[in-house]
C-alpha cells in the first residue's frame, strides 16, 4: 500500500529559530501533497497545498512567509516553520495524493510531527 | 464555501450496540465524501468512500443528498472501534483537497 513518512516525528526548538519537517512519499510518486496543522484534541485544519515543481498554494489565513513550502520532487515535500514562536507549537500532517483507481484519488497520510517551541 | 459538521464530540455505546455517527455537508457542486478514522496512536486513514459503497470493518455510510448527510453505521459496535472518526469533502477541482469536520470520538464501553 501507498506509505507517507515524515521525519523527523517530533521535535523542539527554540523560539526564533527554524525547522524543517519532510514529508515523503515511500512507494509511489506524488504530484500533490497537503500539509495540514492539528491541533490537540482538533481536527485537522488544510494549510496548504504543495504541488511538485510549483508554487504552494496556502489556505486563507496562513502566513506563506512563515510556512515555506517546498515539492521538489515527486516524492518529497518539506515545511520549514521559520522564526518559530511558542503558538507555532501543534501537530503538523502531510499527506500525498495518489490515484487509486476507479477515477478517484486518495490522500495517504503521514504519522505527523509534533512540534513543540519553548 | 464547503463546510463539514460532525454534531457530537464524543459518543459512546455498548460493546454488541448500534453505532451512527452524523455528518452533514455543505456544497455546492457534487460532493465526494470519506470517512477517515484515527486509532491512538497511529496515523489517519481512510475507513470508506460513498463512491464505492463499500462496507469496511462493518461499518457502512450512505450518501444522502436530499439531507445532506453521510453518516456512518455500525450494527454491532466492537471495542476495537473505538477511535476517533473524522468526515471529509473532497474538493473535486483540481487539487483534491479535503475539508474535515471536527471528528467524533467514539468509545466503545465492553
Amino acid at each position: 500500500g501507498a506509505v507517507v513518512s515524515q521525519h523527523p516525528s517530533w521535535v523542539i526548538c527554540k523560539s526564533g529559530t527554524s525547522v524543517k519537517i519532510e514529508c515523503r512519499s515511500l512507494d509511489f510518486q506524488a504530484t500533490t501533497m497537503f500539509w495540514y496543522r492539528q491541533f490537540p484534541k482538533q481536527s485537522l485544519m488544510l494549510m496548504a497545498t504543495s504541488n511538485e515543481g510549483s508554487k504552494a498554494t496556502y489556505e486563507q489565513g496562513v502566513e506563506k512567509d512563515k510556512f515555506l513550502i517546498n515539492h521538489a520532487s515527486l516524492t518529497l515535500s518539506t515545511l520549514t516553520v521559520t522564526s518559530a514562536h511558542p503558538e507555532d507549537s501543534s501537530f503538523y500532517i502531510c499527506s500525498a495524493r495518489a490515484y487509486s483507481g476507479r477515477s478517484s484519488y486518495e490522500q495517504y497520510f503521514g504519522p505527523g510531527t509534533r512540534l513543540t517551541v519553548t | 464555501a464547503q463546510r463539514v459538521t460532525q454534531p457530537e464530540k464524543l459518543l459512546s455505546v455498548f460493546k454488541g450496540a448500534p453505532v451512527e455517527l452524523k455528518c452533514n455537508y455543505s456544497y455546492s457542486g457534487s460532493p465526494e465524501l470519506f470517512w477517515y478514522v484515527q486509532y491512538s496512536r497511529q496515523r489517519l486513514q481512510l475507513l470508506l468512500r460513498h463512491i464505492s459503497r463499500e462496507s469496511i470493518k462493518g461499518f457502512t455510510a450512505d450518501l444522502n443528498k436530499g439531507e445532506t448527510s453521510f453518516h456512518l453505521k455500525k450494527p454491532f459496535a466492537q471495542e476495537e472501534d473505538s477511535a476517533m472518526y473524522y468526515c471529509a469533502l473532497a474538493n473535486g477541482a483540481g487539487s483534491y483537497q479535503l475539508t474535515f469536520g471536527k471528528g467524533t470520538k467514539l468509545s466503545v464501553i465492553p
